[in-house]
């Protein structure tokens, strides 16, 4: 089984900043890694797939990148909607299909 | 537009069974794989189940194999999750996801539902 190792736990930051989050896998996942971003009381929403294409809907500011086992995703310049957890999660080696256990982002 | 909507959540006994329903709508759940993903009060996403859009083919987390059953009805587009031999860690919201078109079977959970709560208590 393939773990995800989200780093950090929790990130601090102010509206405006940049947000730079980590995904590393235990092994390689080629480049099938997967975002999602979660608000409370609400169903998670897919960011990023194979590890740097946009979903639908999905504003510019919002970028993934990495390959292998290491994978980031970056928030440009943080909006006030985008305090949240998110998640990334791999589908190169299934079943099973897994995900990190998330970053907290929250608004400093 | 892509509309998922989950029934069937509630209270039930350990050792009970219960079987969850999401109805779609936008698409033809047929040409789609599918998913169910859940999450346990205040704890991350857990991968349950995945089908092929034929229904063909059916994968399944070790944690609920051979007590879940993901089953398709295409007539009525809808997808269903049978839980059997519940316990009490099975408790979670569940949600229903679309993946991507037949023939692919690329796990990504492209469209989700509002999620089922499920609460295996007695």
């Amino acid at each position: 089984e393939i773990v995800l190792t989200q780093s950090p736990a929790t990130l601090s930051l102010s509206p405006g900043e940049r947000a730079t989050l980590s995904c590393r896998a235990s092994q390689s996942v080629s480049s099938y890694l997967a975002w999602y971003q979660q608000k409370p009381g609400q169903a998670p929403r897919l960011l990023i797939y194979d590890a740097s294409n946009r979903a639908t809907g999905i504003p510019a500011r919002f970028s993934g990148s990495g390959s292998g086992t290491d994978f980031t995703l970056t928030i440009s310049s943080l909006e006030p909607e985008d305090f949240a957890v998110y998640y990334c999660q791999q589908r190169s080696i299934w079943p099973p299909i897994t995900f990190g256990q998330g970053t907290r982002l929250e608004i400093k | 537009e892509v509309q998922l909507l989950e029934s069937g959540g509630g209270l039930v006994q350990p050792g009970g069974s219960l079987r969850l329903s999401c109805a779609a709508s936008g698409f033809t759940l047929s040409s789609y794989a599918m998913s169910w993903v859940r999450q346990a009060p205040g704890k991350g996403l857990e991968w349950v189940s995945s089908i092929r859009g034929s229904g063909s083919s059916t994968f399944y987390a070790d944690s609920v194999k051979g007590r879940f059953t993901i089953s398709k009805d295409n007539s009525k587009n809808t997808l269903h999750l049978q839980m059997s031999s519940l316990r009490a860690e099975d408790t979670a919201v569940y949600y229903c996801a679309t993946n991507t078109p037949e023939p692919r079977v690329d796990i990504i959970m492209i469209d989700w539902g509002q999620g089922t709560l499920v609460t295996v208590s007695s």
